[in-house]
């Protein structure tokens, strides 16, 4: 059974400043089958990166994503306010079956 | 526009069972699959299964295997999820979501749960 672990569980960043986190899966993953949600509280959350580098509809360039294999990350490269959030990456797997990794939770320093 | 209306919260007692509705606009509900997302107080995203709107084809997580129930109305283009023997810790904000995948290219690729329901409460106390 593939695990995600994501770090770092929380990260303390400043407005303006580039975020970089990473998903690890316990084996080896198909980059099809990994997306990334930014979740605000009491929201739902919000579709990112699909297919581990492709945006989501109306998602902004800052974010991207990246990797292959066991590792991958997501990188807002110039921080706005309203992406201090928490953050999960996902896999699809098989059988038939998702995953989601703990989350990361993006605070402001 | 695309959207997902959830039915109100619920508080039921141990033992008991509870059913949230998903009703689907916008779009054509028999095309896109929908799962059921939980998320206890304070805690992570936990997928609970899956359904095809078009089949009524059914997958749901292990976990909850013997306990959960998926089904639809296509006529009100509604999904339901009903999740039976409940205990304390099922105390949880359930979502439903719609699967962007295409079903030709289901197990080939994943293009994410684009559209979400605004989630219910639902709580577990004696």
């Amino acid at each position: 059974e593939i695990v995600l672990t994501q770090s770092p569980g929380t990260l303390s960043l400043s407005p303006g400043e580039r975020a970089t986190l990473s998903c690890r899966a316990s084996q080896s993953v198909s980059s099809s089958y990994l997306a990334w949600y930014q979740q605000k509280p009491g929201q739902a959350p919000r579709l990112l990166i699909y297919g581990a580098s492709s945006r989501a509809t109306g998602i902004p360039d800052r974010f991207s994503g990246s990797g292959s294999g066991t590792d991958f990350t997501l990188t807002i490269s110039r921080l706005e306010p309203e992406d201090f959030a928490v953050y999960y990456c996902q896999q699809y797997g098989s059988p038939p079956s998702l995953l989601f990794g703990q989350g990361t939770r993006l605070e402001i320093k | 526009q695309v959207q997902l209306v959830q039915s109100g919260a619920e508080v039921k007692k141990p033992g008991a069972s509870v059913k949230v509705s998903c009703k689907a606009s916008g779009y054509t509900f028999t095309g896109y699959y929908m799962h059921w997302v939980r998320q206890a107080p304070g805690q992570g995203l936990e997928w609970m299964g899956w359904i095809n709107p078009n089949s009524g084809g059914t997958n749901y997580a292990q976990k909850f295997q013997g306990r959960v129930t998926m089904t639809r109305d296509t006529s009100i283009s509604t999904a339901y999820m009903e999740l039976s023997r409940l205990r304390s810790d099922d105390t949880a904000v359930y979502y439903c979501a719609r699967d962007r995948t295409p079903e030709l290219l289901l197990g080939y690729y994943y293009y994410g749960m684009d559209v979400w329901g605004q989630g219910t409460t639902v709580t577990v106390s004696s």
